[in-house]
């Protein structure tokens, strides 16, 4: 699976979008880039994948660059409940193999 | 309803015990995992189970043993417990065609 690199960390007001980005020029053809996020003291929770085109669920977007070596993972309205820490993960997509979490970004939403 | 639920939240226990913790899936999902989260944050797989089939076993100890008495349930088992075994360690489930991994809340392990 490809690697993957985030910011440490990143701050955000309340209300305004949160653009978490994330590199990953080692992606392969087959490969999706997932994004999950951990909130204090909680297991992972899934946000949203994509393999080249953009996404957008309830949770959030996903813009994917036209070459695939990066993304960003867009929060539109972020509230406190949002400071979490927020892993982009890269891997085949369909596959039964496991999740490789790297050190991801720590956003914390400010009022 | 509890997607995923691990038990019991907290274990604190001594060296060189044996210990168990539950998770059940309620989701009919095909696939089970063991996560461990150490004190640097850092969460890595140990094992995955599909329909009873041990598939996935990232250079775990074999002290940790993962058994599965139904296809809702993935126990894991740890003998001799040392201290470095102090952390969080999650449960997830996923289906059989896996975009996305259901977690349990954790169960946070301290080995005194």
């Amino acid at each position: 699976d490809a690697k993957t690199t985030q910011p440490p960390s990143m701050d955000c007001a309340e209300g305004r979008a949160a653009n978490l980005p994330c590199n990953h020029s080692t992606i392969s053809g087959n490969e999706y880039v997932y994004w999950y996020r951990q909130i204090h003291s909680q297991g992972p929770q899934y946000i949203i994948h994509g393999l080249k085109n953009n996404e957008t669920n309830e949770m959030a977007s996903l813009i994917i660059t036209e070459d695939r070596k990066s993304s960003t993972l867009i929060l539109p309205h972020a509230t406190l409940r949002d400071t979490a820490v927020y892993y982009c993960i890269v891997r085949a997509g369909g596959s039964q193999g496991n999740l490789i979490f790297g050190k991801g970004t720590k956003l914390s939403v400010k009022p | 309803d509890t997607a995923v639920s691990q038990t019991p939240k907290y274990l604190v226990t001594q060296m060189g015990n044996d210990k168990s913790i539950k998770c059940e899936q309620n989701l009919g999902h095909d696939t089970m995992y063991w996560y461990k989260q150490d004190s640097k944050k850092f969460l890595k797989i140990m094992f995955s189970y599909n329909n009873k089939e041990l598939i996935i076993n990232e250079t775990v100890p074999n002290r940790f043993s993962p058994k599965s008495p139904d296809k809702a349930h993935l126990n894991l088992h740890i003998n001799s417990l040392e201290l470095g075994d102090s952390a969080v360690y999650f449960c997830a489930s996923s289906p059989h065609s896996p975009n996305e991994q259901f977690f349990g809340p954790g169960t946070r392990l301290t080995v005194l």
